[in-house]
């Protein structure tokens, strides 16, 4: 079974930059999560999709932060503009639904901003 | 905020088991224990939940108190590749989802 791919691995932008990471969740998986994860703490979650509609978004920075999951299976997070406290490593998770709480995590994009 | 507190660190001998406790006073009656785990410069990974009973998988025995205020998640022969920080997570029920709020969990070292 293929876990959930994930890219770039590394990213290092400059502050005020774009960037874009891609998700791509276990096949079948209706769930997808994107979470935040600072260095020495553990993951925060960002935005959960059930299917491609959004089940929470209470955290995510929408003044700079969006996601969208097309078609219900891939997933994009963009940060417009980033800051220097955006540095962090990105995580996309996936389960089988939303009450199913056995998520299967990628292996995470490093965001640097300088 | 988090749920559950956990230890800092840990440290165990190679081949030993590792009692890697957590406390969770506030848990509701409906709301699992889970346990992942995260490797360094890896994604968490998923290694037990429960509710209520001891529970047992190829990785690990989960044990949980009476009350359900605390647990403890036991690996029976450690080794190096359990190296790794331990979640203990409770399952937050919010409207109509359940998500997990995770907390800075137990950096174990298991030592050769």
């Amino acid at each position: 079974e293929a876990g959930v791919a994930q890219s770039p691995r590394y990213k290092i932008i400059e502050k005020r930059q774009s960037v874009a990471f891609w998700c791509n969740p276990i096949s079948g998986h209706a769930t997808l999560y994107w979470y935040q994860q600072i260095l020495g703490q553990g993951p925060k979650l960002l935005i959960q999709f059930q299917n491609n509609g959004v089940v929470d978004d209470s955290q995510l920075p929408k003044d700079r932060f969006s996601a969208e999951r097309l078609k219900g299976v891939d997933s994009t997070l963009k940060i417009q503009p980033a800051k220097l406290e955006d540095s962090a490593v990105y995580l996309c998770a996936s389960s089988a639904g939303r009450w199913n709480e056995k998520l299967f995590f990628g292996s995470g994009t490093q965001l640097s901003v300088l | 905020d988090a749920k559950t507190t956990q230890p800092t660190s840990m440290d165990c001998a190679e081949g030993r088991a590792a009692n890697l406790p957590c406390n969770h006073s506030t848990i509701s009656g409906n709301e699992y224990v889970y346990w992942y785990r995260q490797i360094h410069s890896q994604g968490p990974q998923y290694i037990i939940h429960g509710l209520k009973n001891n529970e047992t998988n190829e990785m690990a025995s989960l044990i949980i108190t009476e009350d359900r205020k605390s647990s403890t998640l036991i690996l029976p022969h450690a080794t190096l590749r359990d190296t790794a920080v331990y979640y203990c997570i409770v399952s937050l029920r919010g409207g109509n989802n359940r998500k997990l709020i995770w907390g800075l969990g137990t950096s174990l070292a298991v030592n050769p």
